[in-house]
């Protein structure tokens, strides 16, 4: 099956500095999405990028298909952008995870 | 707009007792996925159903049994529950006739403590 994997796995940030998460897929995927999973379990949708770029905010996401990697950019972080990004993608509907990159943003 | 709704958001169990998690899917999806995530761990595919019927499975345990109704909720039943059954199970859905259909958008989680 596909494999996933996101670096780094964990990230310390002071408030307002920039990061970018790397996801890695074994094989081609014709879903990609990146999650934030905040302190309460909750999984929040923020990117569905099988391929291109696109933003939202203090958030951008790349994914470059024919290379099998997506990353996904924080500027100028905040404390709330705390807790564990997940990338996942597939080719049969469902989604794998990968292991999530747990970041941390210090005031 | 209506998000994928779990219920019961938590459900505390003893051992070799059963627990049933609900999941109403966002009006007009077909589709329904189910996830386990462990303490720590990234969410696991457990099964799935299109149009009613099991589409795709994952790694459920034979303990464990789901189903889509006839109004396109889905029920995941769990018997003789284990300590390692403790966990957030999440529901997700989408509809796969239209535009981005390969969204998946997940329910809150339901989260299950076994004692």
């Amino acid at each position: 099956g596909i494999q996933v994997e996101q670096s780094p796995p964990d990230l310390i940030l002071q408030e307002g500095a920039n990061s970018t998460l790397r996801c890695n897929f074994s094989d081609s995927v014709n879903n990609l999405q990146w999650f934030h999973q905040n302190p309460w379990g909750q999984l929040i949708n923020l990117f569905y990028i099988p391929s291109g770029t696109k933003q939202n905010g203090r958030l951008s996401a790349t994914t470059v298909a024919t290379e099998r990697y997506s990353l996904l950019y924080i500027s100028s972080s905040q404390t709330t952008d705390s807790g564990v990004y997940f990338c996942a993608g597939g080719s049969q509907g469902n989604l794998i995870f990968g292991k999530g990159t747990k970041l941390s943003v210090k005031p | 707009a209506a998000g994928v709704i779990q219920s019961p958001r938590h459900l505390i169990k003893e051992k070799r007792e059963t627990a049933t998690l609900k999941c109403y899917p966002i009006p007009r999806h077909d589709t329904v996925y189910w996830y386990q995530q462990g303490p720590g761990q990234d969410p696991q595919f457990l099964i799935s159903f299109y149009e009613k019927m099991q589409s795709d499975k994952g790694s459920i345990p034979d303990r464990f049994s789901a189903q889509q109704f006839s109004d396109y909720h889905s029920e995941l039943n769990m018997s003789s529950l284990e300590l390692g059954d403790s966990a957030l199970y999440f529901c997700a859905s989408r509809f796969q006739g239209a535009v981005g259909a390969n969204v998946l958008t997940f329910g809150a989680g339901s989260r299950l403590t076994v004692l």
